[in-house]
């Protein structure tokens, strides 16, 4: 099935630190997502973005929308012992709403104390 | 205000036995999708129930099949299983324009 180019695939870092991953994808999408899976959960949404080049923050989280629609990038700062889990890009065609989504094979992030 | 619910947490099934799985959508949403999620991978949209019809289909087989009911609840069933149906399946809601909210998923194990 389709899915985005998602990497780094791992990260190990130390708390304190900051971090990055991004998506990419052959294909345009309208809206982007990224959401935050911890064992035995379903995937909880972080951050919505709607627009080309939008940038939009949620407490230490920031995310960027690309202005070729073919992109996204999600930023953590100063990284907690809870940041720990995996993250998933998400494509969306349609601008918000019920539209499938299609995933990135997620970024897995361990910080270490 | 409850949020996605869905049943059996755990199954286990031999191959080529039937399995239905259950959801329950978020308090006030009419829309349920399914999505496959194999260990290591992102979730796959295998389908999506709104007013009781399917209304898209990811590329899945049709052993995968589904039903919506009037409460928007949704079930999930898959004859035939195959080793390669085992998985995360997750369940889920939206209502309209509104993001979709996931269930905590059923782990389907086919021996």
């Amino acid at each position: 099935g389709q899915q985005l180019n998602q990497s780094p695939q791992s990260m190990f870092i130390q708390e304190g630190e900051d971090v990055s991953m991004n998506c990419t994808s052959s294909s345009i999408f309208n809206t982007w997502l990224w959401y935050k899976q911890d064992p035995g959960e379903g995937p909880v949404l972080l951050i919505a973005l709607y627009k080309a080049g939008e940038l939009t923050s949620n407490g230490r989280l920031t995310a960027q929308f690309g202005i070729t629609r073919k992109d996204s990038f999600l930023n953590i700062s100063a990284s907690i012992p809870s940041d720990v889990g995996i993250y998933f890009c998400a494509g969306q065609l349609a601008v918000g709403g019920s539209e499938k989504l299609v995933f990135g094979k997620g970024t897995k992030l361990t910080v270490n104390p | 205000d409850a949020g996605v619910t869905q049943s059996p947490t755990h199954l286990i099934k031999t191959r080529g036995q039937q399995v239905t799985l259950r959801c329950s959508p978020k308090s006030g949403h009419d829309t349920v999708s399914w999505y496959q999620q194999a260990l290591g991978q992102g979730p796959q949209f295998i389908f999506q129930y709104y007013e009781e019809e399917e209304r898209q289909r990811g590329n899945f087989p049709d052993r995968f099949s589904g039903h919506q009911f009037p409460n928007y609840s949704s079930e999930l069933n898959v004859n035939a299983l195959l080793l390669g149906d085992s998985a995360l399946y997750l369940c889920a809601s939206s209502l309209g324009w509104s993001e979709q909210f996931f269930g905590p998923g059923t782990r389907l194990t086919v021996l």
